[in-house]
């Protein structure tokens, strides 16, 4: 079974502090992603790796950055949060399969920033 | 660009009852569609893509480039079927995938 794990799935921060959420796929998948949860928005693409060191922008990466420093691993850093970054982030990851490969999905970060 | 729209954000049925979620997508090249479900309390996982032609738990889409649209169908609905459904797409051969705003589905006794 694919394993995606979240390393934390609740944070609790405050406005200004920088955020990391990781993490860690064990399948060998060379694409990852960062979505974004919002009710009645649906999940929003923040950034994504199609392979390690290689990053390109979603549709809403503004406020964030990543890092792909391991095939394993994609970490999302929020470099100053705000309020309106409180929300359920999804980690997934999957064989690229010309585009038709099955993500995979972590069990979600759920972030509130005060 | 690509876009996903999921006209439904709630849709309660009959058990029994046929059920429909509509999806429209808008996109230039050949796309691949999916459709993914979450139960409650666990992860999003895929349901089905269009590439499979296959029925999954009574679950059946058909691509329709015609209407742009990947509807999904269940001739008859079971409340295990109360979920949210993301239709999502991508390009073929292109990495993004992009999701739909949901709907979510409640099948009454």
């Amino acid at each position: 079974d694919v394993k995606v794990t979240q390393s934390s799935r609740y944070l609790v921060k405050r406005t200004g502090e920088k955020v990391f959420l990781e993490c860690v796929q064990d399948m060998d998948h060379e694409n990852m992603f960062w979505y974004r949860q919002d009710p009645g928005l649906g999940l929003r693409l923040i950034y994504f790796s199609y392979d390690v060191k290689m990053k390109e922008k979603g549709d809403i990466p503004e406020g964030y950055s990543v890092s792909r420093e391991k095939k394993e691993r994609f970490s999302l850093i929020l470099e100053s949060a705000s309020t309106n970054q409180t929300s359920m982030y999804l980690c997934a990851s999957r064989r690229p399969q010309g585009g038709t490969g099955e993500l995979f999905f972590g069990e979600g970060s759920r972030l509130t920033v005060l | 660009a690509q876009r996903v729209t999921q006209p439904e954000k709630l849709l309660s049925v009959f058990k029994g009852a046929p059920v429909e979620l509509k999806c429209n997508y808008s996109y230039s090249g050949s796309p691949e569609l999916f459709w993914y479900v979450q139960y409650s309390r666990q992860r999003l996982q895929l349901l089905l893509r269009h590439i499979s032609r296959e029925s999954i738990k009574g679950f059946t889409a058909d691509l329709n480039k015609g209407e742009t649209s990947f509807h999904l169908k269940k001739p008859f609905a079971q409340e295990e079927d109360s979920a949210m459904y993301y239709c999502a797409l991508s390009g073929r051969g292109d990495y993004k995938l992009s999701f739909g705003a949901g709907t979510t589905v409640t099948v009454r006794a």
